[in-house]
């Protein structure tokens, strides 16, 4: 069955460094999404990608975020300048479609700023 | 806006029991709701959705849902736990019309005694 895959599992950087997220969603899929959750506590949507812009973007997708489709197949979220409170796991998701289609989400990278 | 709200961030039951994750949501919309679940270090895996078809959802796993707009809720049903049931629940609603977020309750925590 096709699945949503991130890389790394685990990253631990420095407070100030850049870090960059990846992701491969499934194949088909044309949206695409970044959720992170702070330990603790709830899922909260960052950003959905459509058609090579994005889509939507939550409060907390400010300036220091970006993402990028750079290929046919991987999904980036970059981060510039990490703060702790970056810390969190960042799960990656895609759908068929959009709204009331299934996402598919990835197993997540758990994101440390030390 | 949207929202969802769930009651009760733990729930034990007892292995064959019937369980009961409460939901209710909050959507300026007709909404679309879905329920996720995640097992210790993987990602979300969709359970069910409502996407304004059958008011009672079945979903995998022996899970199901009724939507019940008078009550604003969705609450997760199945009749006869099993150890393979404890993990996390959240339940989510769509950002609406023309929105591809998601909005995520902050989860309820499902433990299921021998």
């Amino acid at each position: 069955e096709p699945e949503v895959t991130q890389t790394p599992s685990h990253q631990v950087t420095q407070m100030g460094q850049e870090v960059i997220l990846r992701c491969v969603p499934i194949s088909n899929h044309l949206y695409f999404y970044w959720y992170r959750q702070i330990l603790g506590q709830k899922v909260e949507f960052l950003v959905s990608f459509y058609n090579n812009e994005i889509s939507e973007k939550s409060e907390i997708f400010d300036d220091q975020f970006s993402v990028e489709r750079p290929d046919g197949s991987n999904f980036t979220l970059k981060i510039r300048s990490t703060k702790l409170e970056d810390s969190a796991m960042y799960f990656c998701a895609s759908s068929l479609q959009g709204t009331q289609y299934e996402q598919y989400f990835g197993p997540g990278t758990r994101l440390t700023v030390t | 806006a949207q929202s969802v709200t769930q009651l009760g961030s733990h729930v034990s039951v007892s292995e064959g029991a019937l369980v009961l994750l409460r939901c209710n949501y909050s959507s300026s919309v007709p909404p679309y709701l879905f329920w996720y679940v995640q097992y210790p270090n993987q990602g979300l895996q969709l359970l069910l959705k409502y996407t304004s078809a059958a008011t009672l959802v079945k979903g995998i796993n022996g899970f199901e849902a009724e939507f019940k707009k008078s009550e604003t809720s969705f609450h997760l049903t199945k009749p006869s736990a099993h150890m393979s049931d404890a993990a996390e629940y959240f339940c989510a609603v769509s950002g609406g019309t023309g929105a591809n977020n998601l909005f995520f309750g902050t989860g309820t925590r499902l433990t299921v005694i021998p």
